[in-house]
């Protein structure tokens, strides 16, 4: 069965402490995997898409990575306001996105 | 400003009383689609639509109809709502599919009871 597994659950982290977030996967034929941000009472919102191995991608301080099983988001010197969930899906086939369970990150001053 | 718009944002019913969840979008694309989203089973796809008047069903579709007779517009309907459709519920768009990356409404938060 197809899965998306997020870790950590939960990260709690002080400004400027740098770290990543883990997702990893279990597709046939990845077509493609998403990060999403999640504020609180808000839909999420798209961060990026990476396609193959080895590929990244950058967004101010956040950077995301992807391998043959996982995908990392590092986020570099966090400040307060990318407090949020951050939610992984795969592109499994067809139209269909997997989401994974997200990790919910906070950083405090 | 580029965006999904859903309404209600709140709603509170009874069991089998039904309802329609509208939902917008005014970027002209034509991949759209329903999600709910629960605590420790994240978000789930209902239904999605290539186009209009093209449909089909996601990983829960039971007791959900949609329909997309306009490009802008896919509705989500509970013909006989219960209370294990209790739940966060949102709406995407993106230009012709997932691929793409989603375009996210605000979100309609159902509670039947």
């Amino acid at each position: 069965e197809d899965q998306v597994t997020q870790s950590p659950e939960a990260l709690r982290l002080q400004e400027g402490e740098s770290s990543s977030l883990n997702c990893s996967y279990t597709v046939s034929g990845l077509r493609g995997l998403f990060w999403y941000r999640q504020d609180p009472g808000k839909g999420p919102e798209f961060l990026f898409t990476l396609y193959s191995a080895g590929e990244e991608k950058e967004k101010e301080r956040l950077k995301a990575t992807l391998t043959k099983k996982e995908s990392f988001l590092h986020i570099t010197a966090p400040k307060p306001e990318d407090s949020a969930t951050y939610l992984c899906a795969v592109h499994q086939g067809a139209q269909k996105l997997v989401f994974g369970q997200g990790t919910r990150l906070t950083i405090n001053p | 400003e580029a965006q999904v718009t859903q309404n209600p944002r709140y709603l509170i019913t009874v069991t089998g009383k039904k309802l329609t969840v509208t939902c917008s979008q005014n970027m002209n694309h034509e991949y759209m689609s329903w999600y709910r989203q629960d605590p420790g089973l994240g978000l789930r796809q209902i239904y999605y639509s290539m186009n209009v008047e093209v449909t089909d069903k996601g990983d829960v579709p039971e007791g959900y109809k949609v329909s997309r007779k306009e490009k802008r517009n896919f509705p989500l309907i509970l013909e006989s709502p219960s209370p294990n459709q209790t739940s966060l519920y949102f709406c995407a768009s993106s230009y012709r599919g997932v691929a793409y990356g989603y375009t996210f409404g605000s979100g309609t938060r159902l509670t039947v009871v």
